[in-house]
């Protein structure tokens, strides 16, 4: 069956300009998680969805939001990028919560 | 706060058995341990998980002490391609994020 799919792969932006990046879970997983990471921090929960419900939040300011929607696909946005915001976003989904995640190759952004 | 202790590197031969060790002293009695590997220019990929006793699966085992505060991934035979970030990471599951630490960085010499 298909993996989890991320679209863009990459992009480049300018710092003030918004982004948003999109991820298609496998069939059947209706959670989806999203990670940032960089050579400094490491991997960094962004956030969960569930059913289209925001379930937990990782420690990020308010510029990172998500979505999902009914057929579980998800987007996740960041306004008024900011030059350290430049990462490896990574989607992940599962059937239900953070047991087995299988991840997406994820959309590397780059905020010149 | 990644709550786990791994080393940061590790070094095998091919075809040799390889044991990553995994340090969770603070675990508590329903969080599982769960083993994520990252090669490179690819996202994570879920090698295994447990909560209490041994596990096994097509890519490894998870050997997990008595008193689990500490475990181990094994590879039974290392291949070039194992050659990645091996991370483990203690998780109650749910909603809550996986926290990931720095990982064990695995070379494979061939």
């Amino acid at each position: 069956k298909a993996g989890v799919t991320q679209t863009p792969r990459y992009l480049i932006k300018t710092r003030g300009q918004q982004v948003t990046l999109s991820c298609s879970p496998i069939s059947g997983h209706r959670s989806v998680s999203w990670y940032q990471q960089t050579p400094g921090q490491g991997l960094q929960f962004l956030f969960e969805y569930f059913s289209e419900t925001q379930r937990n939040k990782g420690n990020f300011p308010g510029r990172f939001s998500g979505r999902q929607f009914s057929n579980s696909r998800s987007e996740m946005n960041v306004s008024t990028l900011e030059l350290g915001d430049s990462a490896l976003y990574l989607c992940a989904s599962s059937l239900a919560g953070a047991n087995v995640l299988t991840f997406g190759a994820g959309s590397r952004l780059t905020v010149l | 706060d990644a709550k786990t202790t791994q080393p940061n590197s590790m070094e095998s031969n091919e075809e040799e058995p390889v044991h990553l060790p995994c340090n969770h002293s603070t675990i508590s009695g329903t969080d599982y341990i769960h083993w994520y590997r990252q090669l490179p220019s690819q996202g994570p990929e879920y090698v295994i998980h447990g909560l209490t006793s041994n596990v096994n699966n097509r890519m490894a085992s998870l050997a997990i002490a008595e008193d689990r505060k500490s475990s181990t991934l094994i590879l039974h035979r290392a291949t070039l391609r194992d050659a990645a970030v091996y991370y483990c990471i203690r998780s109650g599951g749910g909603a809550d994020g996986l926290t990931f630490g720095k990982g064990t960085h695995l070379i494979i010499q061939p």
